[in-house]
């Protein structure tokens, strides 16, 4: 049992280019989150989404896309990457009406752009 | 505009004491509480989690203590151990399931 994988762990981008980060889990789950966590800071959501091939907004939208085709699998696009992209990326995911548990987190992505 | 504050980065206690992080929390639309603990390179895991219609809820050595009028929760350790040291993060929602709006954390450091 995976849980919650996310790749790669680590990325270095310049300016102006794209990346996909991939997040998958294998716990039919049906809510799925991206946060970001810059030094010092909480964690700031993204993007989430309620189930496959519905997604909405979080706090911190601008430059990110999402899909979600599958339960399973929630990647975020960075497109025109920019250094205030620059920070740690999680994802994570929660089965609805289980309590008490909170999400689960996968271990990060640790993003710099330069 | 920060909902959810953890207003000491960082707390030091020695090992066999208790350890009280705190955090407040400004809107009275959140009725579930949570606390994830986190260790560097990994994500945050969930330890303990607290619902309005409680004022306590304990796991073994944690307990969190929520006080809806004051709008603040504490997460008490005790004994604290050297394995606790991590950055311990609140968060609140409006509901299971829903959006998480975290704390900036609080880096507590356990001296043996």
């Amino acid at each position: 049992n995976a849980g919650v994988t996310q790749t790669p762990k680590f990325r270095i981008l310049k300016i102006g280019q794209s990346m996909t980060l991939q997040c998958t889990q294998d716990m039919n789950h049906n809510y799925m989150y991206w946060y970001r966590q810059d030094p010092g800071m909480g964690l700031k959501l993204i993007y989430y989404s309620v189930g496959a091939g519905i997604t909405d907004k979080g706090e911190v939208p601008n430059g990110y896309n999402v899909s979600r085709s599958t339960t399973e699998d929630f990647p975020l696009r960075l497109e025109l990457a920019a250094p205030s992209q620059t920070s740690v990326y999680f994802c994570a995911s929660i089965l609805t009406g289980v309590a008490n548990y909170g999400y689960t987190f996968g271990s990060g992505t640790r993003l710099t752009v330069v | 505009d920060q909902q959810v504050k953890q207003n000491s980065p960082s707390l030091s206690v020695q090992e066999g004491r208790i350890s009280i992080l705190n955090c407040d929390y400004t809107n009275s639309m959140f009725d579930y509480f949570l606390w994830y603990k986190k260790y560097p390179a990994e994500g945050p895991t969930f330890l303990i989690s607290i619902s309005s219609i409680k004022d306590k809820n304990e796991d073994g050595r944690f307990t969190v203590f929520l006080n809806k009028s004051a709008k603040h929760l504490s997460l008490h350790i005790v004994p604290s151990q050297p394995g606790d040291s991590a950055v311990y993060f609140c968060a609140a929602s409006p509901g299971v399931g829903y959006k998480l709006i975290f704390g900036s954390g609080t880096r507590l450091l356990v001296r043996p």
